[in-house]
């Protein structure tokens, strides 16, 4: 199964509210990065989070990691419909070798 | 500095043709990621390769699937006697050397297999 695993599946939410997807995943990991895929396009970098951090800001993006939980959410606020978009995370083993991603979350703001 | 560019863009085989997707990283980039993603669902590691070295194939089929990152050139993803079940779409993505790997992505090969 996936090493990350996202919740909700699918989130629907006005614009101007905030969206909060979640990520858990299974064994150890080195750090934890959210993309961004719009329909039909390649996955854009968001933000990197390493283990050793616990929240991290870029604009209107929040992450937090638990490693304890092995859990990870991404919060995006003032949310616009331009954020229409599919959410992945993914995880990177010690190695550093390759990123797991999870099934993502695909998030609709309605104007 | 062009992104990872990935062609075709659209790819249509007829089965037991062969497909050959290719990729050219980013400038600098020496680490090149093949991934497949069905509709609907995340993508799926296929494997993971750098200037003329397979570094971990730990995800793509033992059979008719293969890849290359030439000394010169791009990364070729090549599968072989196509089904209709290798429909998808396929990324690729490059990373700088070092330890936080964060990854650049094409915009993918759709591959529709008749």
């Amino acid at each position: 199964s996936q090493q990350g695993e996202e919740d909700p599946q699918a989130l629907s939410i006005q614009e101007g509210e905030n969206a909060t997807m979640n990520c858990s995943y299974k064994t150890s990991i080195n750090n934890l990065q959210w993309y961004r895929q719009n329909s039909g396009r390649g996955l854009v970098h968001l933000i990197l989070i390493r283990s050793n951090e616990r929240e991290k800001h870029s604009g209107r993006l929040r992450v937090t990691l638990d490693t304890s939980k092995k859990s990870s959410s991404l919060l995006i606020t003032a949310s616009r419909a331009a954020d229409t978009a599919s959410y992945f995370c993914a995880t990177s083993n010690n190695a550093g070798n390759m990123l797991t991603f999870g099934g993502g979350t695909r998030l609709m703001v309605k104007p | 500095n062009a992104g990872v560019m990935q062609n075709p863009r659209h790819l249509v085989r007829r089965r037991g043709q062969e497909a050959r997707l290719r990729c050219s990283p980013m400038k600098g980039h020496s680490h090149v990621y093949w991934y497949r993603q069905l509709p609907e669902e995340g993508l799926k590691f296929m494997v993971y390769l750098q200037k003329e070295n397979i570094i971990d194939e730990s995800g793509m089929p033992k059979e008719r699937f293969s890849a290359e990152f030439p000394k010169e050139g791009p990364s070729i993803l090549r599968i072989q006697q196509v089904v209709r079940g290798d429909s998808a779409a396929y990324f690729c993505a490059s990373s700088p050397p070092g330890q936080a790997r964060k990854l650049f992505f094409g915009s993918g090969t759709q591959l529709s297999v008749l």
